[in-house]
């Protein structure tokens, strides 16, 4: 079946740096492609997803490209805000197309 | 537009325990899930309903787990008896459409299970 592996953190950076967070997946076929993200004391949210090759997601000044060629989804911004400061998740559907598999997550933790 | 409510928050039960947690999806969505997370690594599907019908239980321990839609709309999810691998935060979260991960889904705030 599909799966997921997920940058190992903690990602300790400064305000206004840039972020990086790789996702690679195996995959049957070209699974649609999701971050999620939970932020301290709340629920995991969809952050952005892509759901064809050479898509980008984006939201909240966060982008991923789905690159097949690569199997990779990597999570970039720009510069980051203390406020981005929580757990980021990355999700390829599963081979039926049903439902997610999350990788082991990626604790971003953004000092000021 | 309520959120996906989940019940209790926390508890804490001696191993060979039984447990219930509740699910309330957001009104009108057809599929929900149960995840189990267990700290430091991601959610594990462990049962997915479309409506009141399992569409996916593969993962779940059927020996020890079981889960329920009734009407197609909220859920529980049961442990007997419990172990002490099965300590974790138990999320619930629903969609709106079936059949497809393309659409969003809604996250509890989980539960948080104790086993001793």
């Amino acid at each position: 079946g599909n799966s997921v592996t997920q940058m190992e953190g903690p990602v300790t950076l400064s305000e206004e740096a840039f972020l990086t967070i790789n996702c690679t997946y195996t995959a049957t076929g070209y699974p649609s492609l999701f971050w999620y993200v939970q932020y301290p004391g709340e629920g995991l949210q969809l952050l952005l997803k892509a759901t064809k090759a050479d898509d980008k997601g984006s939201n909240k000044g966060f982008e991923a490209t789905y690159r097949k060629e690569t199997t990779s989804f990597h999570l970039e911004k720009g510069s980051v805000q203390v406020s981005d400061s929580a757990v980021y998740f990355c999700a390829p559907a599963n081979q039926a197309g049903t439902a997610l598999i999350f990788g082991k997550g990626t604790t971003l933790s953004v000092s000021s | 537009e309520a959120g996906v409510a989940q019940s209790p928050r926390y508890k804490i039960i001696e191993k060979r325990q039984s447990v219930a947690f509740w699910c309330n999806p957001i009104s009108g969505h057809a599929t929900l899930y149960w995840y189990q997370q267990i700290l430091g690594q991601g959610p594990k599907l462990l049962i997915q309903f479309q409506n009141n019908g399992v569409v996916d239980d593969s993962q779940l321990p059927k020996d020890r787990f079981s889960a329920e839609r009734l009407k197609g709309v909220d859920s529980t999810l049961k442990i007997q008896p419990a172990k002490l691998e099965d300590s974790a935060v138990y999320l619930c979260a629903s969609s709106l459409e079936a059949g497809s991960s393309n659409y969003e889904q809604y996250f509890g705030p989980g539960t948080r299970l104790t086993v001793t």
